[in-house]
Formats: structure tokens, C-alpha cells, sequence
């Protein structure tokens, strides 16, 4: 199985801080990475696909870019709204794999 | 519009099983694979499984292999995720999920358990 592993797993951040998150892959997954934002009580969301494809609706603040084996979630600004936590997604082969999540606090 | 909408919740004892449904709607049920995602409390998301509503074929996660079992009605657009010898770790909220082109989520079915 592909692991996933998700730096940090926790952060705190200001209003308007540039933060960057990190997924690697256990093997060289291409380009079949998806994030995801989830908030408190609600389903999942995802912002990302294809490694660095802005899901519809998804403001232009959040990027990512990598392929093989390293992913970075970047938000170039955070806002108020962007408090939660992050989660990336292999869909390269079966199984799918989850990184751990980074809970993102407002400092 | 995609909906999928779940069962609602439950609560089982230790060693007994749980069937989960997902009813599909505003598309064409066989064209998308569906995913079972789950998280327990506190955690982080677990993929389970998928299945391909077309052909019913399936993939599990070694963690759930020989306990987990997916399936599908076509007449009435629904999946269904079975767990069986359930122990209080399987306390979580189980979601169904289409991620393709698109993502469209269930709102999850809590799934306790509890002697």
C-alpha cells in the first residue's frame, strides 16, 4: 500500500500568513493527488485534484503542485474561513490513502 | 443535482454487523464509481472501499478485507457498505463519496458501538 504522510500535523497561523503543507508518497504516485478542506462537523471538500487543479469555486488563494513522490498545499493568504484541517489524497492505485491531516489554528 | 443521500444512524453491539445504504440521484448511477470513506471521532479520514456501480466489482482496503462488503441495487440507485464483527473501534462516521470529476459526498451515518 501507497503511504501517505502529511507534514505538520498541526499549525497555527495569522490572518493573511502564507502557509504551505506537505504530502509525501511512500512510491511515485504521478500526479493522482487530491486535497481536501474538512471544518468541524461537515463533509469534506475538495479543493485540489491532479495534484495542482483548482476544484471550481475554490478561490485562487489555494495551489498545489508536485508530482512523484512530494505535494505541497499552498495558501497564499489565509483567511478567517480557512481555519481547519487539510487532507491529501493518493488515488494513484488501490488502496487509496489519506495523509494524516494538519489541523490549521489561527494564532 | 448530485445528491447522495444516507441512512441514518446506528447503534450496534460489539460482534455484530452493520449495513450502511447510499442513494444516489442527478446522474446516471452506473457512469461513477462510489467510494466509502470513514472517521472515527477525533480522526482523520480512512478510505474503505470502492465499488463500480456498473459491473458491482469491488476493491477493499487490506484492513477491512474479510469484513467489509459492498454492494449495489441498480433499480433503486443505491450502494451499501456491510461491516461486520464490529468492535468499538468501528465507532465512526461512514461516508459514501463520489471523487471523479467532480466530488459529492453523503452526509455520513454514525455508526456506534457499544455494549
Amino acid at each position: 500500500d501507497i503511504q501517505m504522510t502529511q507534514s505538520p500535523s498541526a499549525m497555527s497561523a495569522s490572518v493573511g500568513d502564507r502557509v504551505t503543507i506537505t504530502c509525501r508518497a511512500s512510491q511515485g504516485i504521478s500526479n493522482y493527488l487530491a486535497w481536501f478542506q474538512q471544518k468541524p462537523g461537515k463533509v469534506p471538500k475538495r479543493l485540489i485534484y491532479a495534484s495542482s487543479s483548482l476544484q471550481s469555486g475554490v478561490p485562487s488563494r489555494f495551489s498545489g503542485s508536485g508530482s512523484g513522490t512530494e505535494f505541497t498545499l499552498t495558501i497564499s493568504s489565509l483567511q478567517p474561513e480557512d481555519f481547519a484541517t487539510y487532507y491529501c489524497l493518493q488515488h494513484n492505485s488501490y488502496p487509496y490513502t489519506f495523509g494524516q491531516g494538519t489541523k490549521l489554528e489561527i494564532k | 443535482q448530485v445528491q447522495l443521500v444516507q441512512s441514518g444512524a446506528e447503534v450496534k453491539k460489539p460482534g455484530a454487523s452493520v449495513k450502511v445504504s447510499c442513494k444516489a440521484s442527478g446522474y446516471t448511477f452506473t457512469s461513477y464509481y462510489m467510494h466509502w470513506v470513514r472517521q472515527a471521532p477525533g480522526q482523520g479520514l480512512e478510505w474503505m472501499g470502492i465499488i463500480n456501480p456498473s459491473g458491482g466489482s469491488t476493491s477493499y482496503a487490506q484492513k477491512f478485507q474479510g469484513r467489509v462488503t459492498m454492494t449495489r441495487d441498480t433499480s433503486t440507485s443505491t450502494v451499501y457498505m456491510e461491516l461486520s464483527s464490529l468492535r468499538s473501534e468501528d465507532t465512526a462516521v461512514y461516508y459514501c463519496a463520489r471523487i471523479d470529476s467532480s466530488s459529492w459526498w453523503g452526509q455520513g451515518t454514525l455508526v456506534t458501538v457499544s455494549s
